[in-house]
Order: structure tokens, then sequence, then C-alpha cells
């Protein structure tokens, strides 16, 4: 079965750039969805095949894809960006989360 | 508005059977695949399956399969996730969520319900 592979953790400080990983045999090839999951929250959509972002979501948020890792960066990091992230492919696999901490 | 709305927590003993639901409001219910995805305590999300309300064409992975029952009403926009016989290791929380289609046979869930917590113990 196929595996993404996301770092447990990201820290960052506030207004500088996080960038979340996502690893997976020529996940390039393959088009690559964000969740962002506050504490006690559902998941939310931040981007979509790759780069394309939902309605309302910032333009902070912003993805990219090639060769095995894809990419999750978010510009200008306030504290309400801390949460858990997934990358997902396909439908019906996700990696195992990041955990992005807002120093 | 799209909305998803969940039914609420349940504590269940070991071997009882649940049934929860999904409502959908704000779109057309029948149009879009509607996923179920498993969050234990503490870890990632699980995609266990998906149903498409206007035929009941029902998927699961087959780390669920067998173990849950996913169905819907169309008549009443809701989706429903069942297990006949309760096991402690299903307590977690289950989203549902609205599949879309992207490029490349890929699909994510653009619109999550808000969770339901079950939580099965003696």
């Amino acid at each position: 079965s196929y595996v993404l592979t996301q770092p447990p953790s990201v820290s960052v400080a506030p207004g500088q750039t996080a960038r979340i990983t996502c690893g997976g045999n020529n996940i390039g090839s393959k088009s690559v969805h964000w969740y962002q999951q506050k504490p006690g929250q559902a998941p939310v959509l931040v981007v979509y095949d790759d780069s394309d972002r939902p309605s309302g979501i910032p333009e902070r948020f912003s993805g990219s894809n090639s060769g095995n890792t894809a990419t999750l960066t978010i510009s200008r990091v306030e504290a309400g960006d801390e949460a858990d992230y997934y990358c997902q492919v396909w439908e019906a696999v996700f990696g195992g989360g990041t955990k992005l901490t807002v120093l | 508005e799209v909305q998803l709305v969940q039914s609420g927590a349940e504590v269940k003993k070991p071997g009882e059977s649940l049934k929860i639901s999904c409502k959908g409001s704000g779109y057309s219910f029948t149009s879009y695949w509607i996923g179920w995805v498993r969050q234990m305590p503490g870890k990632g999300l699980e995609w266990m399956g998906i149903i498409y309300p206007g035929d009941s064409d029902t998927r699961y992975s087959p780390s669920f399969q067998g173990q849950v029952t996913i169905s819907a009403d169309k008549s009443i926009s809701t989706a429903y996730l069942q297990w006949s016989s309760l096991k402690a290791s299903d307590t977690a929380m289950y989203y549902c969520a609205r599949r879309r289609a992207a490029p490349g046979s890929s699909y994510y869930f653009d619109y999550w319900g808000q969770g339901t917590l079950v939580t099965v113990s003696s």
C-alpha cells in the first residue's frame, strides 16, 4: 500500500514561513490535498490538487508537489495557524500528520 | 451553505450496537459521495469508506470491511455508520465528509461534519 510520510512536528516563529512536507514514492505524479485540524475541531481543507485553495483560505497557504515530496507552505505564520496538518492522496491515503507549533 | 451535521456523542458497552448519522443540507445530497473518517484518540485520520446516496453504491477500506456498515437514506439526506457489536477499540471520533473529485482519479473532502465521539467502555 502507498505510504505518506510527514514529520511529526514543525516549529516556527510568528511572521516566518512554515514548510510541512509529505513524502511518498513518486508523489509528484499524484494529486495531493492538505487539511488543517485545530484542537477539538474537524479537519478543514486548506489546499487541494497540489496547489489550489478553497474559497476562504488565505493566500498565505500554498502547496507544491514534485518528485518524491509535496510541501504545504504557510507564509507569515500566525498564532492561529497552530494545528495538525495532514496530507492526502487519491482519497483513502492520509499522512500521519504534522503538528505545527508557533513559538 | 453546505452543512453536514452529525448526531451526538455516544457512550456504549462492548457488544452493543450503534448507528450514527450525518445529515447533509445546502446542496444536492444525492449528487456527491459521502465518506467516513475515523480518528482514534491522539491519532491521525483513517479513511473508512464512502457511499453515493443517489444509488447507495458503497465502498469500504479493507481495514473496515466487515467491521462497520455504511448506508444512506436519500429521502432525508442522511448517511449512517453502524456497528453490530462494538469493541473498546472502536472508541474514536468519527467524521463524515463530502467527497469531491480532483484530476487523475484523485478525491478530497471539501466539507466535514463536526464529528461524533463514540466511547465504548464496560
